[in-house]
């Protein structure tokens, strides 16, 4: 079935530092790959859509400056939290569409604590 | 605007009992519904999924039925066991309303079961 790996799974980094994280489609190319944050009490909210070779599409609300998406190539989609803030400590999980339309496949989430 | 309304938990059940957990839908178009289900400290794994009106989707014990009339895609189980406490997310995602792609997320129910 279709995989998603993200990387890493755990990440501590100090205020105002930059981190990067990846989402990789390993067996399927993604033609769309969204990314979430998960607040406390399980809370998912979509940050932004991102199809391969555009610009994102972010969420009303969402700093795109501040979270910055690549969706360079069809199994790959960067996250990258800039100038971190403790406010930005959070659960983050990537999610990739295939061509075919069918299915989301998630990756198993990223938790960054900003010190 | 289109909307996935879950049944606020915890949920607290016994080994061997029934499970519900109600979930309602608000979209134009005809969006497909899925489950989702969410263990301590990982990602997102797909429970079961429906794509049209009345159709049921089955995993592991769970199902759901596509309800057109009263846009509700319920989740339930005969007979729970301990190893399924977890969160448990509806989602309404495909094409709905002219827009794509989007998969948009209840706020997601805690089971908690008891041996």
């Amino acid at each position: 079935g279709a995989v998603v790996s993200q990387h890493p799974s755990r990440v501590i980094c100090k205020s105002g530092t930059s981190v990067k994280i990846e989402c990789r489609s390993l067996d399927f190319q993604a033609t769309t790959m969204f990314w979430y944050r998960q607040f406390p009490k399980q809370s998912l909210m979509l940050m932004a859509t991102s199809n391969e070779g555009s610009k994102a599409t972010y969420e009303q609300g969402v700093e795109k400056d501040k979270f910055l998406i690549n969706h360079a190539s069809l199994t790959l989609s960067t996250l990258t939290v800039t100038s971190a803030h403790p406010e930005d400590s959070s659960f983050y999980i990537c999610s990739a569409r295939g061509q075919d339309g069918n299915g989301y496949t998630f990756g198993s989430g990223t938790r960054l604590t900003v010190v | 605007g289109n909307s996935v309304t879950q049944m606020e938990g915890p949920v607290t059940l016994s080994e061997e009992a029934f499970l519900t957990i109600n979930c309602t839908y608000t979209a134009t178009g005809y969006p497909s519904l899925f489950w989702y289900v969410q263990y301590p400290g990982e990602g997102l794994q797909l429970l079961l999924k429906a794509t049209k009106a009345d159709d049921k989707g089955s995993n592991k014990g769970f199902e759901a039925t596509y309800r057109k009339e009263t846009t509700s895609f319920h989740l339930e189980k005969g007979s729970v066991q301990v190893s399924d406490s977890a969160v448990y997310f509806c989602a309404l995602g495909g094409r709905y309303g002219g827009a794509t792609n989007k998969l948009i997320f209840g706020t997601g129910t805690l089971l908690a079961v008891q041996p």
